[in-house]
């Protein structure tokens, strides 16, 4: 069981938008910054979103983030087929001196 | 600016591997840097970090078996991992860190753990 919580899939047609939620405590989420990692099927996980919201060059601005208290949330607008992928929040746990992951979110482009 | 991980392998229970992770176009003593794994078909698994002063941090599950250090001489990352039991089965990865995130991900080293 993943200290993050993540919704296991979400899904939605081409041009939609979706959000992945990222539920955490006071000690990881409500304290520490959250990143968003994107893995296409086969490769090396890719930093999305890092520090809640700031988006690391390339990234399009389709991809956005925030975070509010113990929650965070990663959104895509303009869903597109090769956003296929899963999904993982990050965030420093200080309680238990460790990174937590969320369990990941597959999205599927319906 | 890359990662490039070796050393995994098959090995039976209570075994050891060290995996290595040697870094190009950047100084790898300058970053904190950490082991993250992925069993087949599941998430992501952090395994272990060493700070820039050299603190290091490890999940429960390996405390005490596993070991990471680094070599700043050779930009190198190791990871010692002892008393290898079957659930450490997973593609191990060398991960930079960078404004709070792991922005540069190794290929991944796989190890198996199997009789």
């Amino acid at each position: 069981q993943s200290v993050l919580t993540q919704p296991p899939s979400v899904s939605a047609a081409p041009g939609q938008r979706v959000t992945i939620s990222c539920s955490g405590s006071s000690s990881n989420v409500g304290r520490n910054y959250v990143s968003w990692y994107q893995q296409l099927p086969g490769t090396a996980p890719k930093v999305l979103i890092y520090e809640n919201n700031k988006r690391p060059l390339g990234i399009p601005d389709r991809f956005s983030g925030s975070k509010s208290g113990t929650s965070a949330t990663l959104g895509i607008t303009g869903l597109q087929t090769g956003d296929e992928a899963d999904y993982y929040c990050a965030a420093w746990d200080s309680s238990l001196s460790a990174v937590a992951f969320g369990g990941g979110t597959k999205v599927t482009v319906l | 600016v890359q990662l490039e991980e070796s050393g995994g392998g098959l090995v039976q229970p209570g075994g050891s591997l060290r995996l290595s992770c040697e870094a190009s176009g950047f100084t790898l003593s300058n970053h904190d840097m950490h082991w993250i794994r992925q069993p087949t078909g599941k998430g992501l698994e952090w395994v272990s970090a060493i700070g820039i002063g050299g603190e290091t941090y490890y999940v429960g599950s390996v405390k005490g078996r596993f070991t990471i250090s680094r070599e700043n001489a050779g930009n190198s990352l190791f990871l010692q991992m002892n008393s290898l039991r079957a659930g450490d089965t997973a593609v191990y990865y060398c991960v930079r860190v960078y404004s709070n995130s792991f922005d540069i991900w190794g290929q991944g080293t796989k190890v198996t753990v199997s009789p």
